[in-house]
């Protein structure tokens, strides 16, 4: 199966900074998902992007998917966006999501 | 219009005991597929049913199984109870249609097994 992997798996940033997060994947995918975790372990959708480049207010989210990579962008972070991000593609004929281990973003005031 | 719902919300079980976990789909959702986070990990695939036949099964045991209603709901159950399986319980739908695949979660059934 694919083979998921991000980075970094711990963020500590001050409240305005803006990050980049990382999810390489190991083969060619039909989907790819960004979610975020909150503390209570809801999953929140924030991007379907299989390919293309994709914005959302402070987010946004690039895939190339010919090099098998992923970045979501979170600009000017606040509190609120704090948790556990999730990458999680699927391969083409299957609807299976696999998910990497996440990149947990910590927010200081 | 109401997300993916599941219940219940938290469960205490014994080892040996079986348990049933519920999902409703979105509204016009045809896929639902359920997921296993165990604490720290990331979500891990255990069925997908589309129009109730099973389309997809992770590496979980025969002690795992599930099945889909013909109002799209679904139930996962899971026999003999181990230690090793209290975790999270995520169930998520889709359209599965016209190239969309997007997949939506429900809350979670946090099972622990003592």
């Amino acid at each position: 199966g694919i083979q998921v992997e991000q980075s970094p798996p711990d963020l500590i940033l001050q409240e305005g900074a803006n990050s980049t997060l990382r999810c390489n994947f190991s083969d060619s995918v039909n989907n790819l998902q960004w979610f975020h975790q909150n503390p209570w372990g809801q999953l929140i959708n924030l991007f379907y992007i299989p390919s293309g480049t994709k914005q959302n207010g402070r987010l946004s989210a690039t895939t190339v998917a010919t090099e098998r990579y992923s970045l979501l962008y979170i600009s000017s972070s606040q509190t609120t966006d704090s948790g556990v991000y999730f990458c999680a593609p699927s391969p083409f004929g299957n609807e299976k999501l696999t998910f990497g281990t996440g990149t947990r973003l910590t927010i200081i005031p | 219009d109401a997300g993916v719902t599941q219940s219940p919300t938290h469960l205490i079980k014994t080892r040996g005991q079986h348990v049933t976990l519920r999902c409703s789909p979105i509204s016009g959702h045809k896929s639902v597929s359920w997921y296993q986070q165990v604490l720290g990990q990331g979500p891990q695939f255990i069925f997908q049913y589309y129009e109730k036949e099973e389309r997809g099964r992770g590496n979980f045991p025969d002690r795992f199984s599930a099945r889909q209603f013909p109002n799209y709901s679904s139930e996962l159950n899971v026999n003999a109870l181990l230690l090793g399986d209290s975790a999270l319980y995520l169930c998520a739908s889709s359209l599965q249609s016209q190239g969309d695949y997007e997949q939506y979660f429900g809350p979670g059934t946090r099972l622990t097994v003592t």
